[in-house]
């Protein structure tokens, strides 16, 4: 198994561009996140999906877009890229029973200019 | 919401010293998980705590979920370089009818060899 894997790994946008941030898990899990993580502040939750065809904002949604058409895959959709959305964003799934152990993607870095 | 609360912020020790860091909320948690991210990685899980007063060990790394289930400790022992990183704890929490689990803003170790 690969478990969760994220592309790209880098990358650089202009202001007011637009992104697909790609995550795929190939555990068979229900559960998946996205996570941005930025210096000294943790990981904050962006979006999750409890299912395929189920998503539900977190703690910092704005900004960003999800869909979930599969179980495999989780994309994280930035329409018009700000310099405030510079983070590193992490991707994660869970089983749905239990105490929903996450396991991590290895992350994309995105910068904003 | 919840928070969980890590200290220290950083550490910088020598190796081969013990090390010695906590998590700490204001509510209880019924599960604590301890995560370590390596540089320009994701985080992996460490060690999960499902009972209060439960004490695990994953080689030299011990964790303890407290007996009051707001707290958590995670110690490392002979620390070596490989060491340094981030360590995280989380902890599930309910937020609008779905588990997610909350993050603390993680500990830094710096190893010196």
């Amino acid at each position: 198994n690969a478990g969760v894997t994220q592309t790209p790994k880098f990358r650089i946008l202009k202001i007011g561009q637009s992104m697909t941030l790609q995550c795929t898990q190939d555990m068979n899990h229900n559960y998946m996140y996205w996570y941005r993580q930025d210096p000294g502040m943790g990981l904050k939750l962006i979006y999750y999906s409890v299912g395929a065809g189920i998503t539900d904002k977190g703690e910092v949604p704005n900004g960003y877009n999800v869909s979930r058409s599969t179980t495999e895959d989780f994309p994280l959709r930035l329409e018009l890229a700000a310099p405030s959305q510079t983070s590193v964003y992490f991707c994660a799934s869970s089983y749905s029973n239990g105490p929903r152990t996450q396991y991590f993607g290895p992350g994309t870095r995105l910068l904003v200019l | 919401g919840q928070q969980l609360n890590q200290s220290p912020q950083s550490m910088f020790i020598q190796e081969g010293e013990d090390v010695s860091m906590n998590c700490t909320s204001s509510s209880i948690f019924n599960t604590w998980l301890w995560y370590k991210q390596d540089p320009g990685e994701g985080p992996v899980l460490l060690i999960a705590l499902y009972k209060a007063g439960e004490l695990t060990s994953n080689g030299r790394l011990t964790a303890q979920f407290g007996i009051t289930r707001k707290d958590s400790f995670l110690n490392i022992s002979a620390s070596i370089p490989s060491d340094v990183g981030i360590y995280f704890c989380a902890g599930p929490a309910t937020q609008g009818g779905s588990e997610k689990l909350v993050f603390g803003k993680g500990t830094k170790l710096t190893v010196n060899p």
